[in-house]
């Protein structure tokens, strides 16, 4: 079975940082594009990073370019995403999903997400 | 940017009915679209992917339909479960874009 479980969202001040973390399990993580996905509260969908399968390509939402970083951890089974320059607009909870393809693509399974909260 | 853009903005409908939602994109994705379902408190299942292809567990009366800029979801009978928001995605360009979503209400 397929486990994605977040952690590290939290309360901080604009222009904070954050780091966010997700353990995969249940799948070959090494094999698998990692995706981050954000809800803003009361709001719709937003992408916000895709991370290849090897770690060797990253993508990113505008909104977040140049203040958020991707990465992971193929031997521990672990997505980070490292959250900089916090503003009141990245306020939402931040999903952890597998991606369906090695280098991106849509995502087909989801973690429960973790809320992160940036006062201003 | 490729621009999503779902119709309606709310459905309200019967147990038993037929639903159709909408996702036009800004410019061609081939079939590069993807569908989720989301209810409160819940992350985001998928439905559909590739535009007609159900995703595993999804049952058969979801179905999807469309190619290039114009795509559908359907489901065929409403069950009590299946009122909650849908949003397509499509992966066709960076960066990934959804649609500001449908709510599928009861009436």
């Amino acid at each position: 079975e397929v486990q994605l479980v977040e952690s590290g969202g939290g309360f901080v001040q604009s222009g904070g940082s954050l780091r966010l973390s997700c353990a995969a399990s249940g799948f070959t993580f090494s094999s698998c594009a990692m995706i981050w996905v954000r809800q803003a509260p009361g709001k719709g969908l937003e992408w916000v990073s895709t991370i290849s399968d090897s770690g060797g390509s990253t993508h990113y939402a505008d909104s977040v370019r140049g203040r958020f970083a991707i990465s992971r951890d193929n031997s521990g089974n672990t997505l980070y995403l490292q959250m900089n320059s916090l503003r009141a607009e990245d306020t939402a909870i931040y999903y952890c999903a597998k991606a369906t393809y090695t280098t991106g693509g849509h995502f087909d399974y989801c973690g429960q997400g973790t809320l992160v909260t940036v006062s201003s | 940017e490729i621009v999503l853009t779902q119709s309606p903005a709310t459905l309200s409908l019967s147990p038993g009915e037929r639903a159709t939602l909408s996702c036009r994109a800004s410019q061609s994705i081939s079939s590069y679209l993807a569908w989720y379902q989301q209810k409160p408190g819940q992350a985001p299942r998928l439905l559909i992917y590739d535009a007609s292809i159900r995703a595993t567990g999804i049952p058969a009366r979801f179905s999807g339909s469309g190619s290039g800029t114009d795509f559908t979801l359907t489901i065929s009978s409403l069950e009590p479960e299946d009122f909650a928001v849908y949003y397509c995605l499509q992966r066709s360009n960076w960066p990934i874009t959804f649609g500001q979503g449908t709510r599928l209400e009861i009436k």
